[in-house]
């Protein structure tokens, strides 16, 4: 079945530590996307891809980076972990070429930072 | 720059209608989303409008008045599943979304 995933669905990491989040898709979709969202808070944009070797920064991508290596996977790297950085992190993906766009959400990773 | 306004939190009554209503400002517009968002869970499409007028899709219906810059979520004989959150979102010209911070909707017996 086509599915977007997530892993690992929580994570507790002590300050400073490189950590990365792994988001996969067999959607056959070529644009992925990671957000950033707190609660009760609007989806920020953090980095977004239209396909292999392609990545594009949004609002929120200063203190990550993302790679795109594979069509199917998009993760995504904090080099050293703040408490600033504890959220909901969310993958996303759609179709490239409709316009109709609309995204596909994995299950997020939940993110703590001591 | 670029604003979508929403309702904080609404309440409303198993078995009611509800329209939750949302309006924009972007640079650009190629369409707007409705999403529901159960508390610590990924959103889920609800519904798309890209021209004027009412999409209906079961107890969901979706409205869109782009000259006013406005749309509104219309759920009809509610149910307690429905209490969650509702996001607007708009595709810039960029072909990017552009989010609200969502409408928490709560579900009275």
């Amino acid at each position: 079945e086509a599915d977007i995933y997530q892993t690992p669905r929580y994570l507790v990491i002590g300050t400073g530590k490189k950590i990365t989040l792994e988001c996969s898709q067999t959607m056959g979709h070529d644009k992925m996307y990671w957000y950033q969202q707190d609660p009760g808070m609007e989806l920020h944009l953090i980095h977004y891809s239209y396909g292999v070797n392609s990545t594009e920064k949004g609002d929120l991508s200063s203190e990550s980076t993302v790679s795109r290596i594979r069509t199917e996977h998009f993760p995504l790297t904090l080099e050293s972990a703040r408490p600033s950085h504890t959220s909901q992190y969310l993958c996303a993906s759609s179709e490239l070429t409709s316009d109709y766009n609309e995204q596909f959400f994995g299950p997020g990773t939940r993110l703590t930072v001591l | 720059g670029q604003n979508i306004d929403q309702p904080t939190e609404m309440t409303a009554t198993e078995g009611a209608i509800v329209q939750i209503n949302c309006t924009y400002q972007t640079s650009g517009f190629n369409g707007l989303f409705w999403y529901q968002q159960h508390a610590g869970e990924a959103p889920t499409f609800l519904s798309y409008n890209v021209l004027d007028g009412l999409e209906e899709k079961g107890r969901f219906s979706s409205f869109l008045s782009r000259s006013k810059g406005y749309s509104y979520l219309l759920l009809k004989e509610l149910q307690m599943k429905d209490s969650a959150s509702y996001l607007c979102a708009v595709l810039d010209s960029n072909y990017q979304l552009i989010w609200g911070a969502g409408t928490k909707l709560i579900i009275k017996p």
